[in-house]
């Protein structure tokens, strides 16, 4: 299986300030047809996961332009250029180019 | 729009069995194919099974292998997953997801969620 690691943990931001978080795969994300599969996912409280960026840089439908993906290969990185009040929550990496599909472990992103 | 209506879910004793089904519309269900993954309290994301659009191959995680079958009904755009055998770390809230594409791929949609419960 291909294991996915998030780091930090959890990050603390204060409002207004940008927020990073770093995913690394166990192996290559990248598929037989070329295309990277991974994508990041936003869990507000209480909320379903909901797709934020998919095939590592892509903003899904009606995401705000604060949020983009970056990385290749085994090393990912979703960033918030300035974090509101609303980004609140846990943001999970996912890949899909193999099964099992798996998550990374989660960052909490919450206000100073 | 997309939407994912989960149901089915609730509290069952060790060894009991539950059929989970997700309802979908606003999309051509028969087109894509759909994901099941659950979330035990307070943890992470884990990945369950997902089964192609028109049902020809299955995928289930080793945890839930032999004793969850996923299926799909496209008749009735509703998808099912039958959970016997449940233990208590079977206890989550189940999401239905839809992928990108007819295959596996990314889940860009996800349903709200029902909650499993198992215990005596």
């Amino acid at each position: 299986d291909i294991v996915m690691t998030q780091t930090p943990l959890s990050s603390p931001v204060t409002l207004g300030q940008p927020a990073s978080i770093s995913c690394r795969s166990s192996q290559s994300l990248v598929h037989s047809d070329g295309n990277t599969s991974l994508s990041w996912l936003q869990q507000r409280p209480g909320q379903p996961p909901r797709l934020l960026i998919y095939e590592i840089s892509n903003r899904f439908s009606g995401v705000p332009d604060r949020f983009s993906g970056s990385g290749a290969g085994t090393d990912f990185t979703l960033k918030i250029s300035r974090v509101e009040a609303e980004d609140v929550g846990v943001y999970y990496c996912t890949q899909a180019t193999q099964f099992p599909l798996t998550f990374g472990g989660g960052t909490k992103v919450e206000i100073k | 729009q997309v939407q994912l209506v989960e149901s089915g879910g609730g509290v069952v004793q060790p060894g009991g069995s539950l059929r989970l089904s997700c309802a979908a519309s606003g999309f051509t269900f028969s087109s894509y194919g759909m994901h099941w993954v659950r979330q035990a309290p307070g943890k992470g994301l884990e990945w369950v099974s997902f089964i192609r659009y028109d049902g020809s191959n299955k995928y289930y995680a080793d945890s839930v292998k032999g004793r969850f079958t996923i299926s799909r009904d496209n008749s009735k755009n509703t998808l099912y997953l039958q959970m016997n055998s449940l233990r208590a770390d079977d206890t989550a809230v189940y999401y239905c997801a839809k992928s990108c594409c007819g295959g596996s791929c990314y889940c860009d949609y996800w349903g709200q969620g029902t909650l499993v419960t198992v215990s005596s």
